[in-house]
């Protein structure tokens, strides 16, 4: 799976967007982009995934660059509640070790009042 | 729907103790998995089931077992837990493991286990 770099911190104003940058420089072309969140002492939570298009869902919008080596994902009225570390996940489906998911150090996204 | 649950939540173990930690998912989904997690990293797969019936083992198996007791119920089994195994622990599950181009992954709560 391609490695992907993130910043380690973050931090926006309740009511902004918050957008996450994510640098996948080294993606293959049957490789997804997924976005995850930890909230404090919670499971994480699936957020959006895409290809090559950009996506939408209730919860973000995930924009993917035209190369494919980079993305944002976009919560577009951050709250309190979205304070959370941000996983951004590269992977390929198939069969194998591709089964797990790669947890890297993400991004803390600190929404403050 | 509850989605992923896992018990206990919390659990403290004294070296050589066994304990199973529970979970089970309503979301008929096909695979399931367990993972750990230790402060200041991320997840890391210990033990992962594919389909009923069937169990394989991820990056960190040692020390672990586990049962995939029907499709809703994976267990994960500690059978002389070590102070090295104090961490949270999440089992997720997914409607197909991997698919032809990856599944989303639905986590639990988590069980927060510490072996003294």
């Amino acid at each position: 799976d391609a490695k992907t770099t993130q910043p380690p911190s973050m931090d926006c104003a309740e009511g902004r967007a918050a957008n996450l940058p994510c640098n996948h420089s080294t993606i293959s072309g049957n490789e997804y982009v997924y976005w995850y969140r930890q909230i404090h002492s919670q499971g994480p939570q699936y957020i959006i995934h895409g290809l090559k298009n950009n996506e939408t869902n209730e919860m973000a919008s995930l924009i993917i660059t035209e190369d494919r080596k980079s993305s944002t994902l976009i919560l577009p009225h951050a709250t309190l509640r979205d304070t959370a570390v941000y996983y951004c996940i590269v992977r390929v489906g198939g069969g194998g070790s591709n089964y797990k998911l790669t947890f890297g150090k993400g991004t803390l996204l600190t929404v403050n009042p | 729907n509850a989605g992923v649950t896992q018990t206990p939540k919390f659990q403290v173990l004294k070296t050589g103790q066994s304990m199973t930690l529970q979970c089970a998912q309503d979301m008929n989904h096909n695979s399931m998995y367990w993972y750990r997690q230790d402060p200041g990293m991320g997840l890391r797969l210990i033990y992962y089931s594919a389909s009923e019936g069937t169990t394989d083992k991820g990056e960190v198996p040692n020390g672990y077992n586990v049962s995939r007791l029907n499709k809703r119920e994976f267990s994960l089994r500690l059978e002389s837990a070590a102070p090295s195994q104090t961490s949270v622990y999440f089992c997720a599950s997914s409607r197909l493991a991997g698919g032809p181009w990856g599944e989303t992954q639905y986590f639990g709560p988590g069980t927060r286990l510490l072996v003294l």
